[in-house]
C-alpha cells in the first residue's frame, strides 16, 4: 500500500468556487501534514501544515485532517485564478519532518 | 525574502557522464534536502544533510550519488555517471533545522536531460 494516495485531478473550477483537495495516508503513526503548492516551473512551497487531527485554517485555505480514516483534505473558499498550480499533500515519513513523502499532486485551474 | 537558488536551471548530458547540481542553501540554515521528480511522477525525497554528513537518505540515493557542503554556501548533488533514467527535475532545500514543525523551502529546480 502506498504511504500517501492523492486524487489526480486534473480540476477545473470556476473562479469563486470552493475547491476540496484530498489525500489519503496509511500509517497511522503519522502526525504531521503538510500542503505545499507548486507553480508551473518552480519549487514547492509550503502553503499550511496541520499536527494531529482538526482543521487548521489561514485566509482562504482550510486544511483537515480525519485520522480516524487517514484522510486529509485541503479546501479553497472564493478560488482565484491565481491559485492555479498543481497541490502536494507531504507527509514527513518515519516520524521526522526531514524526509517528505509526497502525493502525486493535483493539478488545479481556476478559470477567469 | 530570502530564497533557495540553484544553478543552472537546465542541464543536457550523455549518459555516463559526471553532473554536479549546485544549490545555494537559506544563509541560517543548517539542515539540507535533495529531491527529485521525474516528469509525470512524485516528488521523492533523496538525501538529507546536516553539519557536513548525510542525516538519511532513501533507496534511490545510492552510490552513483554523493552530496558535499564544499564551502560555506554552496550545496551541490554529484551524479557520478549518469543513466538515462535519471533525466528528472531536481530541488534542493533547507529547513532551519530546529524542529519537526518546520519548513522545508525549495528552490526552483534543476531540470536534468540525460540522453
Amino acid at each position: 500500500q502506498k504511504e500517501v494516495e492523492q486524487d489526480p485531478g486534473p480540476l477545473s473550477v470556476p473562479e469563486g468556487a470552493i475547491v476540496s483537495l484530498n489525500c489519503t495516508y496509511s500509517n497511522s503513526a503519522f502526525q504531521y501534514f503538510m500542503w505545499y503548492r507548486q507553480y508551473s516551473r518552480k519549487g514547492p512551497e509550503l502553503l499550511m501544515y496541520t499536527y494531529s487531527s482538526g482543521n487548521k485554517e489561514d485566509g482562504r485555505f482550510t486544511a483537515q485532517v480525519d485520522k480516524s480514516s487517514k484522510y486529509i483534505s485541503l479546501f479553497i473558499r472564493d478560488s482565484q485564478p491565481s491559485d492555479s498550480a498543481t497541490y502536494l499533500c507531504a507527509i514527513p515519513s518515519r516520524g521526522s519532518a526531514r524526509q517528505l513523502t509526497f502525493g502525486s499532486g493535483t493539478q488545479l485551474t481556476v478559470l477567469p | 525574502e530570502p530564497e533557495v537558488t540553484q544553478t543552472p536551471s537546465h542541464q543536457v548530458t550523455q549518459m555516463g557522464q559526471e553532473v554536479i547540481l549546485r544549490c545555494v542553501p537559506i544563509s541560517n540554515h543548517l539542515y539540507f534536502y535533495w529531491y527529485r521528480q521525474i516528469l509525470g511522477q512524485k516528488v521523492e525525497f533523496l538525501v538529507s544533510f546536516y553539519n557536513n554528513e548525510i542525516s538519511e537518505k532513501s533507496e534511490i540515493f545510492d552510490d552513483q550519488f554523493s552530496v558535499e557542503r564544499p564551502d560555506g554556501s554552496n550545496f551541490t548533488l554529484k551524479i557520478r555517471s549518469t543513466k538515462l533514467e535519471d533525466s528528472a527535475m531536481y530541488f534542493c532545500a533547507s529547513s532551519v533545522g530546529r524542529g519537526l514543525e518546520e519548513t522545508q523551502y525549495f528552490g526552483p529546480g534543476t531540470r536534468l536531460l540525460v540522453l
